[in-house]
Protein backbone atom coordinates (compact mmCIF):
# COMPACT_ATOMS: atom_id res chain seq x y z
CA UNK A 1 0.00 0.00 0.00
CA UNK A 2 1.70 3.37 -1.06
CA UNK A 3 -0.47 5.51 1.26
CA UNK A 4 -2.29 7.10 -1.88
CA UNK A 5 -5.96 6.53 -1.99
CA UNK A 6 -7.71 7.48 -5.34
CA UNK A 7 -11.59 7.23 -5.58
CA UNK A 8 -13.65 6.13 -7.10
CA UNK A 9 -12.07 2.57 -8.22
CA UNK A 10 -14.42 1.78 -11.63
CA UNK A 11 -16.20 4.21 -13.44
CA UNK A 12 -18.60 3.60 -16.67
CA UNK A 13 -19.97 6.79 -18.59
CA UNK A 14 -21.42 7.54 -21.36
CA UNK A 15 -19.74 9.58 -24.30
CA UNK A 16 -19.95 13.10 -23.96
CA UNK A 17 -20.51 13.13 -20.26
CA UNK A 18 -18.00 14.70 -17.98
CA UNK A 19 -16.54 13.06 -14.52
CA UNK A 20 -14.21 13.90 -11.23
CA UNK A 21 -11.67 11.27 -10.38
CA UNK A 22 -10.22 12.36 -6.86
CA UNK A 23 -6.93 11.65 -4.85
CA UNK A 24 -5.23 12.11 -1.84
CA UNK A 25 -1.64 11.60 -1.42
CA UNK A 26 0.54 10.11 1.04
CA UNK A 27 0.69 11.89 4.23
CA UNK A 28 3.41 15.06 4.26
CA UNK A 29 3.43 15.15 0.18
CA UNK A 30 2.82 18.12 -1.44
CA UNK A 31 3.35 17.14 -4.82
CA UNK A 32 0.69 15.42 -7.08
CA UNK A 33 0.79 14.16 -10.66
CA UNK A 34 -1.85 12.59 -12.82
CA UNK A 35 -1.22 9.88 -15.30
CA UNK A 36 -3.23 8.00 -17.85
CA UNK A 37 -2.67 4.43 -19.05
CA UNK A 38 -3.95 2.81 -22.00
CA UNK A 39 -3.28 -0.04 -24.00
CA UNK A 40 -1.71 1.61 -26.93
CA UNK A 41 -0.29 4.89 -25.71
CA UNK A 42 1.08 3.21 -22.34
CA UNK A 43 2.05 5.52 -19.09
CA UNK A 44 1.48 9.02 -19.73
CA UNK A 45 2.30 11.75 -17.65
CA UNK A 46 -0.82 14.59 -17.82
CA UNK A 47 -0.11 17.24 -14.87
CA UNK A 48 1.23 17.82 -11.39
CA UNK A 49 0.25 20.13 -8.97
CA UNK A 50 2.69 21.59 -6.10
CA UNK A 51 1.22 22.55 -3.02
CA UNK A 52 -1.71 23.82 -5.23
CA UNK A 53 -0.23 25.29 -7.51
CA UNK A 54 0.16 24.32 -11.52
CA UNK A 55 3.75 22.87 -12.15
CA UNK A 56 3.94 20.73 -15.12
CA UNK A 57 2.01 20.43 -17.82
CA UNK A 58 2.11 16.83 -19.92
CA UNK A 59 0.37 15.51 -22.89
CA UNK A 60 -3.10 16.77 -21.07
CA UNK A 61 -6.10 17.54 -23.55
CA UNK A 62 -8.00 20.66 -23.35
CA UNK A 63 -11.16 18.30 -22.49
CA UNK A 64 -9.13 17.81 -19.21
CA UNK A 65 -8.36 19.85 -16.27
CA UNK A 66 -7.28 19.44 -12.69
CA UNK A 67 -6.62 21.33 -9.59
CA UNK A 68 -5.09 20.65 -6.16
CA UNK A 69 -7.29 22.11 -2.98
CA UNK A 70 -5.63 23.76 0.23
CA UNK A 71 -6.16 20.28 1.89
CA UNK A 72 -3.70 18.46 -1.42
CA UNK A 73 -5.99 16.50 -1.98
CA UNK A 74 -6.70 16.57 -6.37
CA UNK A 75 -9.11 16.18 -8.78
CA UNK A 76 -9.04 15.61 -12.56
CA UNK A 77 -12.15 16.44 -14.20
CA UNK A 78 -12.65 14.98 -17.80
CA UNK A 79 -15.21 16.51 -20.15
CA UNK A 80 -16.88 15.89 -23.22
CA UNK A 81 -16.02 12.10 -22.92
CA UNK A 82 -14.60 10.27 -25.75
CA UNK A 83 -14.23 6.45 -26.29
CA UNK A 84 -10.97 6.62 -26.61
CA UNK A 85 -10.91 8.25 -23.19
CA UNK A 86 -11.33 4.58 -21.70
CA UNK A 87 -8.10 4.23 -19.61
CA UNK A 88 -6.61 3.53 -16.52
CA UNK A 89 -6.32 7.06 -14.12
CA UNK A 90 -3.34 7.12 -11.68
CA UNK A 91 -2.14 9.57 -9.52
CA UNK A 92 0.57 9.80 -8.09
CA UNK A 93 2.57 11.81 -4.72
CA UNK A 94 6.03 13.10 -3.72
CA UNK A 95 7.45 15.09 -0.77
CA UNK A 96 8.50 17.66 -3.79
CA UNK A 97 8.10 18.35 -7.13
CA UNK A 98 11.07 17.15 -10.27
CA UNK A 99 13.25 14.29 -9.59
CA UNK A 100 11.92 12.64 -6.71
CA UNK A 101 10.08 9.34 -5.85
CA UNK A 102 6.58 9.22 -6.79
CA UNK A 103 4.25 6.62 -5.33
CA UNK A 104 1.69 5.52 -7.33
CA UNK A 105 -2.48 4.93 -5.96
CA UNK A 106 -4.43 2.31 -6.93
CA UNK A 107 -5.79 3.88 -10.36
CA UNK A 108 -9.39 4.57 -11.58
CA UNK A 109 -10.41 2.71 -14.55
CA UNK A 110 -12.56 4.93 -16.74
CA UNK A 111 -15.16 3.06 -19.36
CA UNK A 112 -16.54 5.16 -21.41
CA UNK A 113 -19.26 3.89 -23.60
CA UNK B 1 10.60 16.57 -25.71
CA UNK B 2 12.27 13.46 -23.82
CA UNK B 3 11.62 9.72 -25.47
CA UNK B 4 12.57 6.51 -23.42
CA UNK B 5 12.64 2.94 -25.48
CA UNK B 6 12.38 -0.02 -23.03
CA UNK B 7 13.47 -3.56 -24.13
CA UNK B 8 12.84 -6.35 -24.67
CA UNK B 9 8.58 -6.22 -24.35
CA UNK B 10 8.31 -9.40 -23.01
CA UNK B 11 10.73 -11.76 -20.95
CA UNK B 12 10.77 -15.01 -20.10
CA UNK B 13 13.23 -16.39 -17.57
CA UNK B 14 13.71 -19.70 -15.54
CA UNK B 15 13.35 -19.73 -11.93
CA UNK B 16 16.55 -18.83 -10.02
CA UNK B 17 18.31 -17.31 -13.34
CA UNK B 18 18.97 -13.27 -13.84
CA UNK B 19 16.82 -11.33 -15.84
CA UNK B 20 17.72 -7.70 -17.38
CA UNK B 21 15.54 -4.93 -18.63
CA UNK B 22 17.38 -2.17 -20.91
CA UNK B 23 16.17 1.31 -21.15
CA UNK B 24 17.77 4.55 -23.49
CA UNK B 25 16.93 8.12 -23.00
CA UNK B 26 16.91 10.46 -25.58
CA UNK B 27 17.21 13.79 -23.48
CA UNK B 28 20.75 14.25 -22.08
CA UNK B 29 19.25 16.82 -19.50
CA UNK B 30 17.37 13.88 -17.48
CA UNK B 31 18.62 13.14 -14.27
CA UNK B 32 16.08 10.72 -12.35
CA UNK B 33 15.85 6.98 -13.23
CA UNK B 34 13.13 4.79 -11.95
CA UNK B 35 11.80 1.44 -12.35
CA UNK B 36 8.47 0.37 -11.48
CA UNK B 37 7.13 -2.69 -10.91
CA UNK B 38 3.04 -3.18 -11.67
CA UNK B 39 0.96 -6.37 -10.96
CA UNK B 40 -2.19 -6.63 -12.73
CA UNK B 41 -4.84 -4.64 -11.43
CA UNK B 42 -2.39 -2.93 -9.34
CA UNK B 43 -0.82 0.66 -9.73
CA UNK B 44 3.09 0.89 -10.70
CA UNK B 45 5.12 0.30 -7.38
CA UNK B 46 8.79 2.09 -7.30
CA UNK B 47 11.42 -0.84 -6.32
CA UNK B 48 14.48 1.48 -7.33
CA UNK B 49 15.81 4.95 -8.78
CA UNK B 50 19.28 6.11 -9.68
CA UNK B 51 20.16 9.52 -10.33
CA UNK B 52 22.97 10.69 -12.85
CA UNK B 53 25.34 11.21 -10.17
CA UNK B 54 25.57 7.51 -9.47
CA UNK B 55 26.63 4.92 -11.73
CA UNK B 56 25.11 1.69 -9.78
CA UNK B 57 22.69 0.82 -7.49
CA UNK B 58 21.99 -2.39 -5.38
CA UNK B 59 19.07 -3.22 -3.16
CA UNK B 60 19.59 -7.17 -2.64
CA UNK B 61 18.39 -9.07 -5.92
CA UNK B 62 17.74 -5.48 -7.51
CA UNK B 63 20.21 -3.33 -9.73
CA UNK B 64 20.02 -0.56 -11.30
CA UNK B 65 23.26 0.79 -13.93
CA UNK B 66 23.14 3.95 -15.65
CA UNK B 67 25.65 4.72 -18.70
CA UNK B 68 24.99 8.91 -18.83
CA UNK B 69 27.59 8.86 -22.13
CA UNK B 70 25.55 6.14 -23.88
CA UNK B 71 22.18 7.08 -22.53
CA UNK B 72 21.15 3.90 -20.98
CA UNK B 73 20.10 2.38 -18.09
CA UNK B 74 19.31 -1.06 -17.06
CA UNK B 75 17.59 -3.48 -14.42
CA UNK B 76 19.04 -6.21 -13.10
CA UNK B 77 17.17 -9.39 -11.12
CA UNK B 78 19.28 -11.98 -9.90
CA UNK B 79 17.93 -15.07 -8.58
CA UNK B 80 13.99 -14.22 -10.03
CA UNK B 81 11.14 -16.07 -7.92
CA UNK B 82 7.65 -15.83 -8.82
CA UNK B 83 6.86 -13.23 -7.46
CA UNK B 84 8.96 -11.26 -9.40
CA UNK B 85 6.53 -11.65 -12.60
CA UNK B 86 4.79 -8.73 -13.55
CA UNK B 87 5.18 -5.68 -15.93
CA UNK B 88 8.66 -3.53 -15.41
CA UNK B 89 8.71 -0.02 -16.41
CA UNK B 90 11.48 2.17 -16.81
CA UNK B 91 11.39 6.27 -16.63
CA UNK B 92 13.64 8.90 -16.99
CA UNK B 93 12.54 12.93 -15.87
CA UNK B 94 14.72 15.39 -15.44
CA UNK B 95 14.38 17.72 -11.95
CA UNK B 96 14.52 21.67 -13.07
CA UNK B 97 12.80 23.78 -10.64
CA UNK B 98 11.05 20.49 -9.58
CA UNK B 99 8.63 20.63 -12.20
CA UNK B 100 8.64 17.49 -14.58
CA UNK B 101 6.36 14.70 -15.06
CA UNK B 102 8.15 10.87 -15.29
CA UNK B 103 8.38 9.98 -19.32
CA UNK B 104 8.02 5.66 -19.47
CA UNK B 105 8.99 2.91 -21.34
CA UNK B 106 6.34 1.02 -22.92
CA UNK B 107 7.12 -1.83 -20.26
CA UNK B 108 8.46 -5.50 -19.87
CA UNK B 109 6.29 -8.05 -19.09
CA UNK B 110 8.76 -10.56 -17.15
CA UNK B 111 7.56 -14.43 -17.31
CA UNK B 112 9.20 -16.10 -14.45
CA UNK B 113 8.77 -20.27 -15.52
CA UNK B 114 9.16 -22.71 -12.56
Amino acid sequence: DSGVTQTPKHLITATGQRVTLRCSPRSGDLSVYWYQQSLDQGLQFLIQYYNGEERAKGNILERFSAQQFPDLHSELNLSSLELGDSALYFCASSAQGGAYEQYFGPGTRLTVT
Amino acid sequence: GENVEQHPSTLSVQEGDSAVIKCTYSDSASNYFPWYKQELGKGPQLIIDIRSNVGEKKDQRIAVTLNKTAKHFSLHITETQPEDSAVYFCAASKSGGGADGLTFGKGTHLIIQP
